[in-house]
């Protein structure tokens, strides 16, 4: 079945340590997005990618990095986490197209720095 | 850049009222409107869209208008039950811009429907 694939869905590490959040999607979809979300609230574009060797940085500022090798596959990476980077990320796809598409969301995966 | 107003914050119906949340947008080239619906400690999910060629469109007991001229759209739940409970996001989203069809999404909509 076509979805989106977030791992990990949980992670606590402690302050320094190197992360790589992994996002994969079976959509068929050029255009992959990160958004950091605190639960149930604002939703915040902090990456964006509309293919292959194509990537952007959103509205909200980030200390991440994301790469785009493959269509299928949106890695974000931390290289030093600090507190201030809990939060819960989420990955998510479109179509190109020439309109607006609607957005695939992944589940998420839910961060904790010590 | 595209800015999204959403209100209220927060919402409290009893179970079999309505309930409508609304949202302003200033892009007048803005020309999609969507709805997310997100459940607790679940992903957003879609639960309907409007483009700028449509005043409204409804899907059973959900609905959205859209006024363009004074850039504001609602989102309209009728006969609510306690499974409408979540977070509710509107969005908006420029014509027009190649390929640059990023989201701008209102701070969101707490509803609580009290059985």
């Amino acid at each position: 079945e076509a979805d989106i694939y977030q791992t990990p869905r949980y992670l606590v590490i402690g302050t320094g340590k190197k992360i790589t959040l992994e996002c994969s999607q079976t959509m068929g979809h050029d255009k992959m997005y990160w958004y950091q979300q605190d639960p149930g609230m604002e939703l915040h574009l902090i990456h964006y990618s509309y293919g292959v060797n194509s990537t952007e940085k959103g509205d909200l500022s980030s200390e991440s990095t994301v790469s785009r090798i493959r269509t299928e596959h949106f890695p974000l990476t931390l290289e030093s986490a600090r507190p201030s980077h809990t939060s819960q990320y989420l990955c998510a796809s479109s179509e190109y197209g020439s309109g607006a598409n609607e957005q695939f969301f992944g589940p998420g995966t839910r961060l904790t720095v010590l | 850049g595209e800015n999204v107003e959403q209100h209220p914050s927060t919402l409290s119906v009893q179970e079999g009222d309505s309930a409508v949340i609304k949202c302003t947008y200033s892009d007048s080239a803005s020309n999609y409107f969507p709805w997310y619906k997100q459940e607790l400690g679940k992903r957003p999910q879609l639960i309907i869209d409007i483009r700028s060629n449509v005043g409204e469109k409804k899907d059973q007991r959900i609905a959205v208008t859209l006024n363009k001229t004074a850039k504001h759209f609602s989102l309209h739940i009728t006969e609510t039950q306690p499974e409408d409970s979540a977070v509710y996001f509107c969005a908006a989203i420029p014509k027009g811009r190649a390929g640059s069809y990023q989201l701008t999404f209102g701070k969101g909509t707490k509803l609580s429907v009290i059985p």
